[in-house]
């Protein structure tokens, strides 16, 4: 069974630009949740979807947003970008079900210049 | 919202050498709490979780333990050897509802 795949590995951007990670789960997983991890902060919860739909938001900004399309991938977009923003985006997949174990993916390394 | 603290950030021991990682949460109503390591360069991965409805778990060399009362929680690993090296991260959620909240990482050096 593949693993969680995200996409692209690393990306440079400039401040101002927009950018746009994916993120595919594992086969059947219909829940998938996105993180930020930097190392002063460690694993910041973003958001999480399920099903098409949000269902939980972490405390970021509005310039970060996400959306799941029916075959349960995911997007994360980040507009406006600003130097803070750089870190590692790591998602996250999960079985349908109670307390289920969240596979991560690589993560994309966004750095912001 | 859920707030979880670690403790400590960095921790070195020898190996053979116990090792112990300390996490305390807010929501009483938390009920679900795993804890992932993740070596360098690597994807986290699920060590080994524990729900409220028990006291402690075990897995080998590795344990954890929930005081409710305290919201409190700990991971203790045991004949630490040098493959345990790794950052190390507790959470907390709330049954049925997908928002993790982690602490902060823990980062640990198994001294050979």
């Amino acid at each position: 069974k593949a693993g969680v795949t995200q996409t692209p590995r690393y990306l440079i951007k400039t401040r101002g630009q927009q950018v746009t990670l994916s993120c595919s789960p594992i086969s059947g997983h219909r829940s998938v949740s996105w993180y930020q991890q930097t190392p002063g902060q460690g694993l910041q919860f973003l958001f999480e979807y399920f099903s098409e739909t949000q269902r939980n938001k972490g405390n970021f900004p509005g310039r970060f947003s996400g959306r799941q399309f029916s075959n349960s991938r995911s997007e994360m977009n980040v507009s406006t970008l600003e130097l803070g923003d750089s870190a590692l985006y790591l998602c996250a997949s999960r079985r349908t079900g109670e307390n289920t174990e969240a596979f991560f993916g690589q993560g994309t390394r966004l750095t912001v210049v | 919202g859920e707030n979880v603290e670690q403790h400590p950030s960095t921790l070195s021991v020898q190996e053979g050498d116990s090792a112990v990682i300390k996490c305390t949460y807010s929501d009483s109503a938390s009920n679900y709490f795993p804890w992932y390591k993740q070596e360098l360069g690597k994807r986290p991965q699920l060590i080994i979780d524990i729900r409220s409805n028990v006291g402690e778990k075990k897995d080998q060399r590795i344990a954890v333990t929930l005081n409710k009362t305290a919201k409190h929680f700990s991971l203790h690993i045991t004949e630490t050897q040098p493959e345990d090296s790794a950052v190390y991260f507790c959470a907390a959620s709330i049954g049925g509802y997908q928002k993790v909240t982690f602490g902060i990482g823990t980062k640990l050096q198994v001294i050979p």
